[in-house]
């Protein structure tokens, strides 16, 4: 069955530090989701990116955050300068347009 | 706005019974779907189950089943014969719709339900 992927599985990095959260969507796939759950919390949407650009963003999803699709596989998010407040699960999801979405592993990120 | 409301931050079941976890939504939306995922410990989102807000039969997916009732705006998830396997936390989820052909659309999540079953 699909999968979508992501790596690292877990990263630990300095506050202040930018790090990159990668993602493979399932090929056929054109709708591109990360989201985020802080630990003990409920999920949260950030970005939506479709066509090539974002179609929608949360106000969570500020100047720190960016998204691409480099290369028509991978899909990243970009935290820029990480706060402590950005440790969290991180995950990447993907759907066809309709049914189903399907989630990442996630990337367990800690800012220390 | 929209909005999920899972109200059992925890529950227990007795292994080889019946559960169900409660999830009341709110949307002016006529189209909308809804989703429950389960979360094991290990952190991935597993999907379950979906209802979409034009169908008419409750949908099921093997032990899950979703006893949907719009009027109350309400969609719980029923598990039958539970299983030790099924200790998770669990989300309910509404997709709203982003286009006119209800494609796409970001998942709004609840709370989530913590179900623990008891040998």
């Amino acid at each position: 069955e699909p999968e979508v992927t992501q790596t690292p599985s877990h990263q630990v990095t300095q506050m202040g530090q930018e790090v990159i959260l990668r993602c493979v969507p399932i090929s056929n796939h054109l709708y591109f989701y990360w989201y985020r759950q802080i630990l003990g919390q409920k999920v949260e949407f950030l970005v939506s990116f479709y066509n090539n650009e974002i179609s929608e963003k949360s106000e969570i999803f500020d100047d720190q955050f960016s998204v691409e699709r480099p290369d028509g596989s991978n899909f990243t998010l970009k935290i820029r300068s990480t706060k402590l407040e950005d440790s969290a699960m991180y995950f990447c999801a993907s759907s066809p347009g309709y049914l189903p979405y399907t989630f990442g592993s996630g990337t367990r990120l800690t800012v220390v | 706005a929209q909005k999920i409301t899972q109200t059992q931050p925890g529950m227990f079941v007795q292994e080889k019974e019946a559960v169900t976890l409660d999830c009341t939504y709110d949307t002016s939306d006529q189209s909308y779907g809804l989703f429950w995922y389960k979360q094991p410990s290990s952190g991935e989102m597993i999907f379950l189950i979906y209802q979409g807000s034009y169908d008419e039969q409750n949908a099921t997916e093997g032990r899950y089943s979703l006893n949907f009732q719009k009027a109350r705006k309400s969609a719980n998830l029923v598990i039958s014969a539970s299983q030790l396997g099924d200790s998770a936390m669990y989300f309910c989820a509404m997709r709203e719709a982003s286009s006119a052909y209800n494609q796409g659309g970001k998942l709004i999540f609840g709370q989530g339900t913590e179900l623990s079953v008891k040998p």
